[in-house]
């Protein structure tokens, strides 16, 4: 079965940029998505098919995917992006999850 | 404006059936693929089936095939998710969540979720 792997976490301070990263074989070759979720809400998409940033998600979100690897970044962090993080892909007729990664803006 | 509301969510013993529905509004149902997918409370993410926009092809994750049978009705913009010889494992919030395309690839939208709980 195909397997995508983040870190558990993240820390970042305010101001400064967070990465995420999110693997898996050949995950290149596939459209990656990224979910927030804060504790008590539905998760939300902030990138979608590798790069594109839904409506209403701020610009200091942006998203990569090459080789084995897509990176969520967060430019300026602020206190309110402090959340679980989601990759996702498809392969093989099956949705894949990473396991998340909790941000923490300290 | 996207709207999924998902019903149905209960307390129900090992064993026993459950039938969710999601009532989706604000887009085209039926040329969008909409997904199930299920979190236990403080863990991750786990997709559980989703059906394409005609409603003609089905996927199941591993855990659920044979148990749960997703089905949509797009006169009634309603996606439906039968599920039986429940476990203890299944207990979780059921979120229904609209694809970007006509087939699964991933989701743009989430409704606000169902609980799920089994247990005797």
């Amino acid at each position: 079965s195909y397997d995508l792997t983040q870190p558990p976490s993240v820390s970042v301070s305010p101001g400064q940029t967070a990465n995420i990263t999110c693997s898996g074989d050949n995950l290149g070759e596939k459209y990656a998505f990224w979910y927030q979720q804060k504790p008590g809400q539905s998760p939300v998409v902030v990138i979608y098919q590798n790069t594109t940033r839904p409506s209403g998600i701020p610009e200091r979100f942006s998203g990569s995917n090459s080789g084995n690897t897509a990176t969520l970044t967060i430019s300026g962090t602020q206190a309110m992006d402090e959340a679980d993080y989601y990759c996702q892909a498809w392969d093989s007729s099956t949705v894949i999850f990473g396991g998340g990664t909790k941000l923490t803006v300290l | 404006e996207v709207q999924l509301l998902e019903s149905g969510g209960a307390l129900v013993q090992p064993g026993g059936s459950l039938r969710l529905s999601c009532a989706a509004s604000g887009f085209t149902f039926s040329n969008f693929a909409i997904n199930w997918v299920r979190q236990t409370p403080g863990k991750g993410l786990g997709w559980v089936s989703g059906i394409s926009g005609s409603g003609g092809i089905t996927y199941y994750a591993d855990s659920v095939k044979g148990r749960f049978i997703i089905s949509r009705d797009n006169s009634k913009n309603t996606l439906y998710l039968q599920m039986s010889s429940l476990r203890a494992e299944d207990t979780a919030i059921y979120y229904c969540a609209k694809d970007v395309q006509w087939a699964p690839r991933g989701f743009d939208y989430w409704g606000q979720g169902t609980l799920v709980t089994v247990s005797s």
